[in-house]
């Protein structure tokens, strides 16, 4: 079945430590989407890509980085930098039509806390 | 930038009463409208999603929505609630670059 796989699950990182966030999906979508999910604060948007080696920056990229050299893969580095990094990062994925209602595709989400 | 309110963070309705969970979007946006739901530790499942064929479009789990262009709403409901359906659920719109925005959702929580 075609569909979006995170990992790990959970995640754990020590102080001044990078940790790099997996997503893989298999639904031939161009484009996917990192967001970070806090209690009571919905989904923001850090990263999105709409193409092989292009992404923007989403709300909140600050302490984020990410690459996209394959179309079936969007990984996401949390940085030292980011001194707030506990919570729950979900990955998504869309086609690129743009006046059509096609939706996004979620992952199984990780929970990344602070050692 | 588009926007998404979802009133009411948190919706408590007994088992077998009605739920209706309130989205209203802003007006410059074209009609891609979804509603997902989250369950706990896990990503969201979308439940529908706005087509132009009807204004009440029905979803999974005996969900339902219905789009009021005059209003710029677009509330989910469901006539007898289940304790299966206890999770947090998002409103979303789609703008034409492609880009999602999500309201800040609703826990709905069923009492027996």
């Amino acid at each position: 079945d075609g569909g979006i796989t995170q990992s790990p699950k959970y995640l754990f990182r020590k102080e001044g430590q990078n940790v790099t966030l997996s997503c893989e999906q298999n639904l031939n979508h161009d484009a996917m989407y990192w967001y970070r999910q806090d209690p009571g604060q919905g989904l923001r948007l850090i990263y999105y890509s709409q193409i092989v080696n292009d992404f923007q920056k989403g709300d909140i990229a600050e302490g984020y980085s990410v690459s996209r050299e394959k179309k079936e893969s969007f990984p996401l580095t949390v940085t030292s930098a980011q001194k707030n990094p506990t919570a729950f990062y979900l990955c998504a994925s869309s086609s690129t039509g743009t006046r059509d209602n096609q939706p996004q595709h979620f992952g199984d989400g990780t929970r990344l806390s602070i050692l | 930038a588009q926007s998404v309110t979802q009133l009411g963070s948190h919706v408590s309705v007994s088992e077998g009463a009605l739920v209706l969970l309130r989205c209203n979007y802003s007006s410059s946006v074209p009609p891609y409208l979804f509603w997902y739901v989250q369950y706990p530790n896990q990503g969201l499942q979308l439940l529908l999603k706005y087509t132009s064929a009807a204004t009440l479009v029905k979803g999974i789990n005996g969900f339902e929505a219905e789009f009021k262009k005059s209003e710029t709403s677009f509330h989910l409901t469901k006539p007898s609630a289940h304790m299966s359906d206890a999770a947090e659920y998002f409103c979303a719109v789609k703008d034409n670059f492609n880009k999602f925005y999500f309201g800040s959702g609703t826990k709905l929580n069923v009492k027996p």
